[in-house]
């Protein structure tokens, strides 16, 4: 069983749509938990933590439920520079991160 | 620049040949991190340095793999006698702590 596990999509949105997706964890220990974008042929960059309490920046909404060991990002009013490919990533253990195989999310016109 | 450089960009080379990437971290960040990331695959953790230590290398990384940090700064990750299946993008990272990485742009082996 992967460490984490995602919908790997597509959602196709609409411009202006809200969209949410989540992942699953099966390490009960992580400790830390964060969103990274993906575009086309680049690296990863950190989208944003994701916090107990769940937290918000700007359009993009992150929670955790560590009792079912998932975590969610919803992204309101979509805009077409969203389009890329979400990878959601447990710290296991204090060094290593571990990443799922990411959301591809595709916003239209 | 002070972010996390990697080179070369892009190497395509024959099976059997030996490649040799290099990664340059931010400066005051002691830990390194080598991920190998292919086509619709989140990264994979290959290996990990705090400073010049290697701490952990992944059953992913075989005996033709060898990584190195030499002096606690850059890295090289070397791939002998690569194979077909060695064809990814290699992505370098650097952190000061558990608080997200910062990547490289990564290295894109093509091995025909």
């Amino acid at each position: 069983r992967k460490e984490v596990e995602q919908d790997p999509g597509p959602f196709n949105v609409p411009e202006g749509a809200t969209v949410a997706f989540n992942c699953t964890y099966s390490n009960s220990a992580s400790q830390s938990f964060f969103w990274y974008r993906q575009d086309c042929r680049k690296e990863p960059k950190l989208l944003m933590s994701v916090y107990s309490s769940g937290n918000e920046d700007g359009r993009f909404t992150a929670q955790l439920n560590r009792a079912s060991q998932y975590i969610s990002l919803l992204i309101r009013d979509s805009k077409l520079s969203d389009s890329a490919t979400y990878l959601c990533v447990v710290n296991s253990r204090d060094y290593k991160l571990s990443f799922g195989a990411g959301t591809t999310v595709t916003v239209r016109a | 620049d002070t972010g996390v450089s990697q080179d070369p960009r892009h190497k395509i080379t024959k099976r059997g040949q030996n490649v040799t990437f290099r990664c340059d971290p931010i400066s005051e960040h002691n830990r390194l991190y080598w991920y190998r990331q292919t086509l619709g695959q989140g990264p994979e953790f290959l290996t990990y340095f705090q400073n010049e230590a290697q701490l952990e290398k992944s059953r992913l990384l075989s005996d033709r793999f060898s990584a190195e940090r030499p002096k606690g700064s850059f890295s090289t990750l070397e791939i002998q006698r690569t194979e077909q299946g060695d064809s990814a993008m290699y992505l370098c990272a650097s952190s000061s702590g558990t608080i997200g990485y910062t990547f490289g742009s990564g290295t894109r082996l093509t091995v025909v």
